[in-house]
């Protein structure tokens, strides 16, 4: 079965500095996807970044970015020069490559201290 | 549409009614998801459409949810007999099929449907 952790409830920054919420996920295949989402109090989900497990490359977008780390199963996000608009829910997602399901983890609050 | 809509944005019951939660994916997107997210929780899949087909409903709960999609595009998800614990935000997204690098396999999600059963 495909799990996803996220051991740290809550994570708080302060602005402009950087910040590294953890992701670790269980899985036997090989070819899958990763996936970071950000949940404000409006409560819908928005796609920060992605990556593609056969790729080795690091994906990043912006001031975010993500640590891939296959062999270890770990996926961390770094979120640099943190903003005010950064404050969420974040949560890290799995889906294997021809499966149907996203297993999401159960998400790292973070708060952003001006 | 421009995004995913979903209706009504909360939804206040009382135990053993009948509720129904619409879900208006993004135009042209075939694959449409439902998920369940309880307080403090990650979103928990439900039910799963390519097309009108229901190709993975492993995570209905239980027979008091079902939900269909007629003609491809808007879904309703709806609960019999509500109970205290299907008290939750139904997520709905939905995504193009193909490869990740095109943009497809992406979730976008509606802002869910906030149930409260009393």
């Amino acid at each position: 079965a495909q799990t996803v952790t996220q051991s740290q409830p809550e994570m708080s920054v302060q602005e402009a500095e950087t910040v590294t919420l953890s992701c670790t996920y269980d899985t036997s295949e090989s070819d899958y996807y990763l996936f970071w989402y950000k949940q404000p109090p409006s409560r819908q989900m928005i796609l920060v970044i992605r990556q593609e497990a056969y790729k080795q490359q690091n994906a990043t977008e912006n001031r975010f970015s993500v640590n891939f780390q296959k062999a270890a199963k770990s996926f961390s996000l770094k979120i640099s020069d943190s903003q005010l608009g950064d404050a969420a829910m974040y949560f890290c997602a799995y889906r294997w490559n021809t499966g149907n399901q996203f297993y999401f983890g159960t998400g790292t609050s973070l708060t952003v201290i001006p | 549409g421009a995004g995913v809509s979903q209706t009504p944005s909360n939804k206040v019951t009382e135990k053993g009614k009948y509720v129904e939660l619409r879900c208006d994916p993004i135009s042209g997107h075939t694959a449409l998801y439902w998920y369940r997210q309880s307080l403090g929780q990650g979103p928990e899949f439900l039910i799963y459409f390519q097309g009108t087909g229901a190709a993975d409903d492993s995570g209905l709960p239980n027979d008091r949810f079902f939900a269909v999609r007629p003609e491809g595009s808007v879904s309703t998800l709806k609960i019999q007999r509500t109970e205290r614990g299907d008290s939750a935000v139904y997520l709905c997204a939905s995504s193009l099929k193909g490869t990740l690098s095109s943009g497809a396999n992406v979730l976008t999600f509606g802002a869910g449907s906030r149930l409260t059963v009393l």
